[in-house]
């Protein structure tokens, strides 16, 4: 089980808008460490699509947003496209037990 | 650009060492954090530890009584050693760049490579 927690699917049409959250606890995202959001397409490594507060790395569009409320974090997919299909991580740091950096399971993104 | 490939036995034996290597090309692995995470079938990513270029490392605490990490900068390579394996470390290890500190993400991934530890 993994300290942050995902849905582990969602699914919305093309064109439409979506968003997967990331819950995490007081020692972790709470504790106001910055959680960055991977993109992994099918048999590609994991990419960062957001890192931080809002911060895309070059070539990322701006359909693509994070967003942080206390414990917990969402990316927001808008105008969505079928290549966007893919499975998306959380991933901030946790600062017990001697600290680690910490996942989420991932969600499963399908487009409709 | 830079890129990085993990490279070693993809089948390891209850009680035994699993041994990885991540070359780094296209680039310099010298004052950079190189981290290995690994996935398990049906669970989600999990930190094990990074190195930085002068050999300073940090483990995951879950992991650390049985994990080294060492980098080999004449080389570019950095590589991974997880000692007394079980059925529970079968997983997809990947190399990755950073984190260069607790609000730093793992820029840059290798494609990962399937361990599975069975007799």
């Amino acid at each position: 089980q993994s300290v942050l927690t995902q849905p582990p699917s969602v699914s919305e049409a093309p064109g439409q808008r979506v968003t997967i959250s990331c819950t995490g606890s007081s020692s972790n995202i709470g504790a106001g460490y910055d959680v960055h959001w991977y993109q992994q397409l099918p048999g590609r490594a994991p990419k960062v699509l957001i890192s931080g507060k809002n911060n895309r790395p070059s070539g990322v569009p701006d359909r693509f947003s994070g967003s942080k409320s206390g414990s917990s974090a969402s990316l927001a997919i808008t105008g969505l496209q079928a290549d966007d299909e893919a499975d998306y991580y959380c991933q901030s740091y946790d600062n017990s037990l001697g600290g680690s950096w910490v996942f989420g399971e991932g969600t499963k993104l399908t487009v409709l | 650009q830079v890129q990085l490939q993990e490279s070693g036995p993809g089948l390891v034996k209850p009680s035994e060492t699993l041994s990885l290597t991540c070359s780094v090309s296209g680039g310099s692995i010298r004052s950079y954090y190189w981290s290995w995470i690994r996935q398990s079938p049906g669970k989600g990513l999990e930190w094990i530890g990074f190195v930085y270029s002068t050999g300073n490392t940090r483990y995951n605490p879950s992991l650390k009584s049985r994990v080294s990490i060492s980098v080999d900068t004449s080389k570019n390579q950095f590589s991974l050693q997880l000692t007394s394996v079980t059925a529970a470390d079968t997983a997809v290890y990947s190399c990755a760049r950073g984190p260069s500190s607790d609000w730093s993400p793992f820029d840059l991934w290798g494609q990962g490579t399937l361990v599975t530890v069975s007799s």
